[in-house]
Formats: structure tokens, C-alpha cells, sequence
């Protein structure tokens, strides 16, 4: 079963930078699907950030793409989010997930709630 | 970017009756659409892709159909277990992949 796991600061500080980690088990990111990113914050739809392929190729949310950056650690089998510059408006959950290559998301991660606080 | 509106933003059935969810797009995504349930605190789960094939181990009480604009998930016979948020979500024209606003669907 696949399952992936998000890491990172509760809270980060207007204008820092937010760092996330997603860590797989059950299914190598060598072996194929694109890792994205998807937040929900309080209250709201989910938003779509962005994916990476196992070759490094990504795709982002062009809402977000001068923020965002995405990265995968074959090795470590993980992929990683920052996002930078972050206000108010970037608190939510954030959450990992596989998707199929046609773009629908098969398997999710619990999600991790990041608080953009002074 | 395609902009995906569900309907209702409640939902209010009684346990073992039919629910219907819909889901419109401002834009055809053919049948590249998804449907997903969340519970309070918990992973989304993917029910339907392809706007209309179950994923894996998803029970035949759920089901998806449309294509074009207009889609519907219907859950023929509630369970305590149904009640949860829905999300509808296109997959056709990407980036960006967008999703709905989410249907909650709660007990009467």
C-alpha cells in the first residue's frame, strides 16, 4: 500500500520561506506517476500547487510558480516543497499525494497544517 | 484555467436514501474528471476518475456519470460512512489541475 507522509514546520513567519517534505513508502518514485503538492487552507476548496516527475520534471500552479519550488530525492524517496515570500493567505493544510499521469490523485498524505504567523 | 463549481454546498439525506452531487465545468474536460470524499481530519480518498470508473476497492453503491460540462455523483444507498466532504476535480487541460469547492454531505 502506498503511503506518504508530510513533514515540516506549524508555523512559519510572514515573508520566510515554508519547507515541506513528503516521504513514500510502499512504491519507489523511480518506478513511475507524478508526487504533487495540494493545500486546503481553513475553511476553503483544495488548490492545486504543483508535480514532479522522478526525472525532475515539474509542473506548477502558474497562481504559485514564482513561489514554488519542487524537488525530488530518489535516494531518499521523497519529494520536498518550498514556497517562498509566504503571508497570511498561504496558511493551510498542505498535503502530498501520487498522481497518475493523466493528473487525477490515487494516493494522499494526511496532510500537515502550516500557520503563517508572526 | 477552468473553473469547477459544485452544487449543493450542503447536502442533507437520511441514511439509506439516494444522494446526488453535481459538479459543473466552465469549460468541457471531456471525461478527465475525479471525484474524491474527505472525512473531518483524514487523507482524501479518490472515488471515481475517468467520471466514471470506481478506483480500486470503492463499493458499486458509489457512482459517476456526465461528461463535457456537467457531471453527478450519486451514492444509491447512504451509509453512516458517506458522510463527508466531495470534491469533483479536472484533469483535461493542466496545468492547472482545479478542483471544485466541495459538496458537504450530511444527515438529515
Amino acid at each position: 500500500q502506498v503511503q506518504l507522509q508530510e513533514s515540516g514546520p506549524g508555523l512559519v513567519k510572514p515573508s520566510e520561506t515554508l519547507s515541506l517534505t513528503c516521504a513514500v513508502s510502499g512504491y519507489s518514485i523511480s518506478s513511475g506517476y507524478y508526487w504533487g503538492w495540494v493545500r486546503q487552507p481553513p475553511g476553503k476548496g483544495q488548490e492545486w500547487i504543483g508535480n514532479i516527475y522522478h526525472s525532475g520534471s515539474t509542473y506548477l500552479n502558474p497562481s504559485l510558480k514564482s513561489r514554488v519550488t519542487i524537488s525530488v530525492d530518489t535516494s531518499k524517496n521523497q519529494i520536498s516543497l518550498k514556497l517562498s515570500s509566504v503571508t497570511a493567505a498561504d496558511t493551510a493544510v498542505y498535503h502530498c499525494a501520487r498522481l497518475a499521469v493523466a493528473g487525477f490523485c490515487d494516493f494522499w498524505g494526511q496532510g500537515t497544517l502550516v500557520t503563517v504567523s508572526s | 484555467e477552468i473553473v469547477m463549481t459544485q452544487s449543493p454546498a450542503t447536502l442533507s439525506v437520511s441514511p439509506g436514501e439516494r444522494a446526488t452531487l453535481s459538479c459543473r465545468a466552465s469549460q468541457s474536460v471531456s471525461s478527465n474528471l475525479a471525484w474524491y470524499q474527505q472525512q473531518p481530519g483524514q487523507a482524501p480518498r479518490l472515488l471515481i476518475y475517468g467520471a466514471s470508473i470506481r478506483a480500486t476497492g470503492i463499493p458499486a453503491r458509489f457512482s459517476g456519470s456526465g461528461s463535457g460540462t456537467e457531471f453527478t455523483l450519486t451514492i444509491s444507498i447512504l451509509q453512516s460512512e458517506d458522510f463527508a466532504v466531495y470534491y469533483c476535480q479536472q484533469y483535461d487541460n493542466w496545468p492547472p489541475i482545479t478542483f471544485g469547492q466541495g459538496t458537504r454531505l450530511e444527515i438529515k
